[in-house]
């Protein structure tokens, strides 16, 4: 057990530009999850994947917003023209078992200037 | 509306001495109820777990958590806090489908000598 492992650690972007982030799941774990989390708050839920199948989106998630899960292991969550307000650390979780616990990798932390 | 409340955003506790961190939620269905804990720049590490029977679960690092339904309230304690202990603290809810997890806002522990 590696571990969730997301890449890059730290990206730093202008706004108007696209960016794309990788999350390598815990290897058995079938279920994905990116969170976006912003200073002093919890993490908020974007989207979740079981297997390939992206099962739900939030609302928070726009159309500048979108991921993949080609082949049911890695995810990439890409932002295109990205603004300010995008600015957040971005968490990558997977789980194994509906309902279990979810396993966080360390973020991926966006800043746009 | 599903929601997690943790009435204190920042709580300073004496090494050695007592914690209880508290949580609230509003949740449809059964809930399925956790605490995780976040340092400075890294991911959420899992503290402990509630699903089902006995109200009162013990986690890692000597934490534990009760269950009362009653008061919708998944309160986080533990009997001697050391400085390690210093962190944030987010409660969430979930259920059986394995849907996203719910955050609260999390609490901000400081431990002082």
């Amino acid at each position: 057990d590696t571990g969730v492992s997301q890449n890059p650690r730290h990206k730093i972007t202008k706004r108007g530009q696209n960016v794309t982030f990788r999350c390598d799941p815990i290897s058995e774990h079938n279920r994905l999850y990116w969170y976006r989390q912003t200073l002093g708050q919890g993490p908020e839920f974007l989207t979740y994947f079981q297997n390939e199948a992206q099962l739900e989106k939030s609302r928070l998630l726009s159309d500048r917003f979108s991921a993949e899960r080609p082949k049911g292991s890695f995810s990439t969550l890409e932002i295109q023209r990205t603004e300010q307000g995008d600015s957040a650390m971005y968490l990558c979780a997977s789980s194994q078992l509906t309902g279990s616990p979810l396993h966080f990798g360390n973020g991926t932390r966006l800043t746009v200037t | 509306a599903q929601s997690v409340t943790q009435p204190d955003i920042h709580i300073t506790v004496s090494e050695g001495a007592s914690l209880e961190l508290r949580c609230n939620y509003s949740y449809g269905a059964t809930p399925y109820l956790f605490w995780y804990v976040q340092s400075p720049g890294q991911g959420l590490q899992l503290l402990l777990k509630y699903f089902s029977g006995d109200t009162l679960v013990q986690g890692i690092k000597g934490f534990e958590a009760e269950f009362k339904r009653s008061q919708s309230s998944f309160n986080l304690r533990k009997p001697s806090v050391h400085w390690s202990d210093a962190a944030e603290y987010f409660c969430a809810v979930g259920n059986q489908a394995g849907t996203a997890l719910i955050f609260g806002k999390g609490t901000t522990l400081s431990v002082s000598s």
